[in-house]
């Protein structure tokens, strides 16, 4: 089965503009999950989407950043305007739990480079 | 504040070595622990987990020992080879379904040498 694709790879902006993550996760995976990975440092949740509802947003910060799932599928990830501390990856993971698995499958990321 | 502190920061073993990585969480509502492995330029991938009702885990080359009483779990990877260079994730979550949230370690840069 094919994985989490995001889109772009890499960015590179200058503080204060806007950038946009894109997230297909796989197929049939209703939760979808937005992460921010600083270099050195473990995942932190930023958004967790069910199906097209937001479950946990907490972590978000939402004067700047925004996140959408339309039709419960693809997602956006927004963040305007960007800090210089906004460089990090971003990371999207979706999971379908049946039984006993929790697995979330993670895509390779974007890099994001605030200048 | 949920957390999982996680050690070494970094560990070099030589080829055929056991690699050993720790993790320590406060909130004993964590019901689920699993281990990821990243790889330089991709998205973390599931290694192995474990639930807080068995005390070990094996999958191959990989264990996890979990001490419930001390709020402890470790990775043990038994004859460490090159390819396992790595960073790997500890990480904790409460739940199920919906309200299934991972929380991560800071990571551990494992190097094996050959």
């Amino acid at each position: 089965e094919a994985g989490v694709a995001q889109s772009p790879r890499y960015k590179i902006i200058e503080k204060r503009q806007s950038v946009a993550f894109w997230c297909n996760p796989i197929s049939g995976h209703a939760t979808l999950y937005w992460y921010q990975q600083i270099l050195g440092q473990g995942p932190k949740l930023l958004i967790q989407f069910q199906n097209n509802g937001v479950v946990d947003d907490s972590q978000l910060p939402k004067d700047r950043f925004s996140a959408e799932r339309l039709k419960g599928v693809d997602s956006t990830l927004k963040i305007q305007p960007a800090k210089l501390e906004d460089s990090a990856v971003y990371l999207c993971a979706s999971s379908s739990p049946t039984g006993d698995s929790y697995e979330q499958y993670f895509g390779p990321g974007t890099r994001l480079t605030v200048t | 504040q949920q957390q999982v502190k996680q050690s070494p920061q970094s560990l070099i073993v030589q080829k055929g070595g056991i690699s050993i990585i720790n993790c320590a969480y406060e909130n004993t509502a964590f019901d689920y622990f699993p281990w990821y492995q990243q790889f330089p330029g991709k998205g973390p991938a599931l290694l192995i987990a474990i639930r807080p009702d068995v005390s070990e885990k094996k999958e191959g080359r990989f264990t996890i020992s979990f001490n419930k009483s001390a709020k402890q779990f470790s990775l043990h990877i038994m004859d460490s080879q090159p390819g396992d260079s790595a960073t790997y994730f500890c990480a904790a979550s409460i739940g199920g379904g919906s309200n299934y949230k991972l929380t991560f370690g800071k990571g551990t840069l494992l190097t094996v040498n050959p």
